[in-house]
């Protein structure tokens, strides 16, 4: 079975430092990956997707950039975070019509 | 932009009350999804609706898809403390669009 993995589960950093989220996923080969931002608990923001190995989509121009460096691997990051960077970030990969969710990484910025 | 509205935003009932959450949109899609998020966690699917007026059961949730595929209701009988938490719906065409959610407390 499919399983998907982030760390680190929670997070605080001040502003102006720099931010690396991993995403990994096991039990299926080249997924599509997505990287969605939460704010509030509520709707989810599509930030970055991508189909393959180097291949990136972004949704929203932000303060952000994404990676995947392997197959089964997605990785989200900043060089200087802002205060509005804040929420909760999710990873998901797709199968068929559905998207299945990572446990999530809760980034504060102070 | 496809759009995905929710309503009510916000919901709270006691314990064996019955509810309806709504998602509406102007466009039409392939097929759309129901998730539950507890705090903390990522969004859990609960079902897919792909055919136009479709109707499917899960326990005391039965989810409906409107007939021109644009909407979809889920409704839940005797509702309980354990159904709290934050329902997504999504739709599929090219891509998932998600709408902003109903945030659900069932009281004891």
């Amino acid at each position: 079975s499919q399983t998907i993995h982030q760390w680190p589960a929670t997070l605080v950093q001040p502003v102006g430092s720099p931010l690396s989220l991993e995403c990994t996923v096991e039990g299926t080969s080249n997924p599509n990956l997505y990287w969605y931002r939460q704010a509030a608990g509520r709707g989810l923001q599509l930030l970055f997707y991508s189909v393959g190995i180097g291949q990136i989509s972004s949704e929203v121009p932000q303060n952000l950039s994404a990676s995947r460096p392997q197959d089964r691997q997605f990785i989200l990051s900043s060089k200087k975070l802002l205060l509005s960077d804040s929420g909760f970030y999710l990873c998901a990969w797709r199968g068929g019509d559905t998207q299945y969710f990572g446990p999530g990484t809760r980034l504060t910025v102070l | 932009t496809q759009l995905l509205e929710q309503s009510p935003q916000f919901l709270s009932i006691q314990e064996g009350e019955n509810l309806t959450v709504y998602c509406n949109s102007s466009s039409v899609f392939s097929s759309l999804q129901w998730y539950r998020q507890e705090p903390g966690e990522g969004p859990v699917l609960l079902v897919t609706v792909v055919t136009g007026g479709e109707v499917k059961k899960l326990k005391r949730l039965t989810f409906q898809f409107g007939d021109a595929r644009k909407d979809s209701s889920l409704h839940i009988t005797a509702a309980q403390p354990g159904d709290t938490g934050l329902y997504l719906c999504a739709g599929s065409n090219y891509k998932l669009t998600f709408g902003k959610g109903t945030l659900l407390t069932v009281n004891p």
